[in-house]
């Protein structure tokens, strides 16, 4: 069965501060990762898609890392600030939109 | 990209009635697809709308609970019939562009509460 799994669930850190979240997934075959932002109340926004020959990519002061031999991801988030905090969902497509397994989601807090 | 609304935003409904949720988009997308987000719970994928014709039903939802219209290319809607608490949950339209290469986008979703 495919799995996406997350950590931590729930994390609150200091604006300013660094963090990584967790993507470990059995997904097979493998054909994208993507990571989301979701605000409370708001629907996911997109904020990275990897393909299996990708192993970084950014979007501002968000980087993700791919590692698909070991079929895990993580979310660094640069200098927190406090629109920042929200959930964000670890996603993986096996080929084609209905063939997509979506995390849980760990929910950040950025705290002042 | 797309921008998508949906309507109404949440509701608070009574137990067996009925909710049309509708779903807007300010292009035309080559798909749409509803989701259901359960407190607690990632999301989880209810159907295709295809255009013109049936809605294609992931396994353990079916037409007669959650009938779903595409008319065109840009406009869904989503209904949750004779409802039961167990409805209760965040109900997000989702898109796919026309030429977009993995680009999935989401609607703000509708947040239903079922008494």
């Amino acid at each position: 069965k495919n799995q996406v799994e997350q950590s931590p669930q729930s994390l609150i850190i200091l604006e300013g501060k660094n963090c990584t979240l967790q993507c470990n997934y059995t997904v097979s075959p493998f054909s994208n990762l993507r990571w989301y932002k979701q605000d409370t109340g708001r629907g996911p926004v997109s904020l990275t898609i990897m393909t299996f020959s990708e192993n970084t990519k950014s979007n501002g002061r968000y980087t993700a890392t791919l590692d698909a031999d070991t079929k895990q991801s993580s979310l660094h988030i640069t200098a927190s600030q406090l629109s920042d905090s929200a959930s964000y969902i670890c996603v993986v497509s096996s080929g084609g939109y209905q063939k997509v397994t979506f995390g849980i989601g760990t929910k950040l807090q950025v705290i002042p | 990209s797309a921008v998508i609304s949906q309507k109404p935003s949440r509701d608070i409904c009574q137990r067996g009635t009925s909710l049309t949720i509708q779903c807007q988009v300010d292009s035309q997308v080559t798909m749409m697809f509803w989701y259901r987000q359960q407190p607690g719970q990632s999301l989880t994928l209810i159907a295709t709308a295809n255009q013109g014709s049936e809605a294609t039903y992931e396994s353990g939802f079916v037409i007669d609970k959650f009938p779903i219209s595409r008319p065109n290319l840009t406009f869904s809607t989503l209904t949750v019939s004779n409802m039961s608490p167990e409805d209760s949950s965040i109900y997000l339209c989702s898109v796919v562009p026309a030429g977009s290469a993995d680009e999935q986008f989401f609607g703000p979703g509708t947040r239903l509460t079922v008494l």
